[in-house]
């Protein structure tokens, strides 16, 4: 099984409607991230959190919400989706204490707002 | 200035080429620096870190170049396997920095039979 999963893979909806992505991880790390990619940018971080009392916003989280159920689950909401928040949506997940504090990254989430 | 470019290729090569991508960086006080692949619509993966000293993984080797700001990767032998985006990713110094991933718009590789 995968270590860090989210749900959905693909999910389409319409402009105004509010989703929320799932992140959930078995590899006990306590930093999760939320990103987005889109085509010719590199991905960009919305939103982190160092444990489930510590969230903060990235460079650009306007439009969204998270919120950290547990260490192991990390949601991102978008309240009234727009069109240009279509994208790839990634979650990781990072242990400092490993030294370098990499980042794996789950398989992504394809979002389209029309 | 962007603070990590990269080259967006693609780089188009034979199986067996050697080939090298170049990763550029604005901030002179970055701390660490990574490789990343990513295959097409799937998530990026941990290809290796990049030392000081440099290093190498197999056919894979990186070089950081703190002068010049740059780090390199260099893939020798290339397979077909190989054709992926690479993406630089650099983190900024600080107590709490190695958190914040910078990232390049990636590398195309395409290896052609």
């Amino acid at each position: 099984d995968a270590d860090v999963t989210q749900t959905p893979r693909n999910r389409i909806t319409k402009t105004g409607k509010r989703i929320m992505l799932e992140c959930s991880q078995t590899k006990g790390h306590d930093r999760m991230y939320w990103y987005r990619q889109d085509p010719g940018l590199g991905l960009r971080l919305i939103y982190y959190s160092f444990d489930v009392k510590d969230i903060n916003k990235g460079e650009i989280s306007d439009g969204y919400s998270v919120s950290r159920q547990a260490q192991a689950k990390f949601s991102l909401s978008l309240e009234s989706a727009i069109p240009n928040q279509t994208a790839l949506y990634f979650c990781a997940t990072s242990d400092p204490g490993a030294g370098t504090d990499t980042q794996y990254f789950g398989p992504g989430t394809r979002l389209t707002v029309l | 200035r962007k603070e990590v470019e990269q080259d967006p290729g693609p780089f188009n090569v034979p199986e067996g080429a050697t080939v090298a991508f170049n990763c550029t960086y604005s901030n002179s006080a970055s701390q660490s620096f990574f490789w990343y692949r990513q295959d097409c619509r799937k998530e990026p993966k941990l290809l290796m870190s990049v030392y000081s000293s440099g290093n190498e993984d197999g056919r894979f080797t990186a070089q950081l170049n703190r002068a010049s700001q740059y780090i390199s990767l260099l893939i020798r032998d290339s397979k077909l396997s190989d054709s992926a985006t690479y993406l630089c990713v650099v983190t900024p110094l600080g107590t709490s920095g190695t958190y914040k991933y910078i990232f390049g718009t990636g590398t195309r590789l395409k290896v052609l039979a």
